[in-house]
């Protein structure tokens, strides 16, 4: 089956970039979403086909599949940012497939 | 408005069975497929399945440690999905969320999510 792996946690402090990334196998042959989802709220999806924003999603959030590495980058990062923040593939062999997550702490 | 709104979380004995509702508004049952995804207690996403859009056959696909015992179908003339669990175990317990798959304008992407609902198996 196929795996995605992410970092358990990633801190920024406010106004600082922050990179969470995602593995896989050939996962540049993928296409990546990203969810951001907080705590007793449903997840939002805040990237779509690697590198596209959903309306409503602010501009400082953007992604990147290059190098064998996916990348949600957050700039600017704000209090409100801090959430898990998932990778989510789909695979012929596995379906849908998500990342287990990773906890973004502003500081 | 767009919404998925999902029903019949409960606590549950092991070996049980439950059926969650998904009641969906703003968009046609059918013209998307529909995923369920469910949160353990902390724990991270895990897909559990999916009905195709009727475009696709409107078959369904389901992650390995829920298959044989959980099963999908749908109401076009109701708008809701059914999620049916039977034979329950105590790792089914979790959140569970309907939420909309759009393969046509986002590669698959789930864009709208309902609140969903607690299963507490135990």
């Amino acid at each position: 089956s196929y795996v995605l792996t992410q970092s358990p946690s990633v801190s920024a402090a406010p106004g600082a970039t922050a990179n969470i990334t995602c593995g896989g196998h050939n996962i540049g042959s993928k296409n990546i979403h990203w969810y951001q989802h907080k705590p007793g709220q449903a997840p939002v999806l805040v990237i779509y086909y690697d590198t596209d924003r959903p309306s409503g999603i602010p501009e400082r959030f953007s992604g990147s599949n290059s190098g064998g590495t996916a990348t949600l980058t957050i700039n600017r990062v704000e209090a409100g940012d801090e959430a898990d923040y998932y990778c989510q593939v789909w695979d012929l062999y596995s379906d849908h497939v998500f990342g287990p997550g990773t906890k973004l702490t502003v500081l | 408005e767009v919404q998925m709104v999902e029903s019949g979380g409960d606590l549950i004995q092991p070996g049980r069975s439950l059926r969650l509702s998904c009641t969906i508004s703003g968009f046609k049952f059918g013209d998307y497929a529909i995923s369920w995804i469910r949160q353990a207690p902390g724990r991270g996403l895990e897909w559990v399945g999916f009905i195709r859009s009727k475009a696709y056959g409107g078959t369904t696909e389901y992650a390995a440690s829920v298959k044989g015992r959980f099963s999908i179908s749908g109401d076009e003339s109701r708008s809701v999905a059914y999620l049916q669990m039977d034979s329950l175990k105590s790792d089914d317990t979790a959140v569970y969320y309907c939420v909309r798959e759009d393969w046509e304008q986002l590669g698959g992407a789930f864009d709208i999510w309902g609140q969903g609902t607690m299963v507490t198996v135990s």
